[in-house]
């Protein structure tokens, strides 16, 4: 299963409402994960279940989707938010990962 | 607080082989899964190779099988993967990684990075 992500890349400030989607080659129900990743960081998650938001996580971080297309939303961006997302897929193996979107600062 | 540790990584040259081991502490290691996965600049994230709580179930990414062995001692609390015939395309940073509190990746190591070169 490949999994497609877009933007690869945008830029956005502080206080700005992001939004990431991930498409899937063929259904995958909700079995799909949202992951942040800073450099030199191990990736850290976010979301599962598509639409779960992992304890920790500020509620800023949302996820939408079933099926073949997800979306991921922060809401208003923070300092801290600027970094790599990637999505993952576990309803099969290999449990492939998305390209990754980068958040960098406008 | 559950941690993995990743070691064994390094220069090795194409067609040795390597092991990796990840150290888990602060968890019932016995109880969970365990997944490697590796990162590369150009690839990006990729997972490689799953096995059960018992070791009775293994997956591996298709570009790894035959050469790549996952293993585990729940005794020892480590996880392992042996890799054989390595390719320079096999170079990346390797992270262990656990379903703990969900059924997803929600616990990774540092990771550890395996350069294949001559």
């Amino acid at each position: 299963i490949q999994l497609t992500q877009s933007p690869s890349s945008l830029s956005a400030s502080v206080g700005d409402r992001v939004t990431i989607t991930c498409r899937a080659s063929q259904g995958i129900s909700s079995f799909l994960a949202w992951y942040q990743q800073k450099p030199g960081k191990a990736p850290k998650l976010l979301i599962y279940a598509a639409s779960t938001l992992q304890s920790g996580v500020p509620s800023r971080f949302s996820g939408s989707g079933s099926g073949t297309d997800f979306t991921l939303t922060i809401s208003s961006l923070q300092p801290e938010d600027f970094a790599t997302y990637y999505c993952q897929q576990l309803s099969s193996y290999p449990h492939t990962f998305g390209g990754g979107t980068k958040v960098g600062i406008k | 607080q559950a941690q993995l540790v990743e070691s064994g990584g390094g220069v090795v040259q194409p067609g040795r082989s390597l092991r990796l081991s990840c150290a888990a502490s602060g968890l019932t290691f016995s109880s969970y899964a365990m997944h490697w996965v590796r990162q590369t600049p150009d690839k990006g994230l990729e997972w490689v190779a799953v096995i059960s709580y018992d070791g009775s179930k293994i997956y591996y990414l298709d570009s790894v099988k035959g050469r790549f062995t996952i293993s585990r001692d729940n005794s020892r609390n480590t996880l392992y993967l042996q890799m054989n015939s390595l390719r320079a395309d096999d170079t990346a940073v390797y992270f262990c990684a656990s379903p703990v509190d969900t059924p997803y990746f929600d616990h990774w190591g540092q990771g550890t990075l395996v350069t294949v070169s001559s």
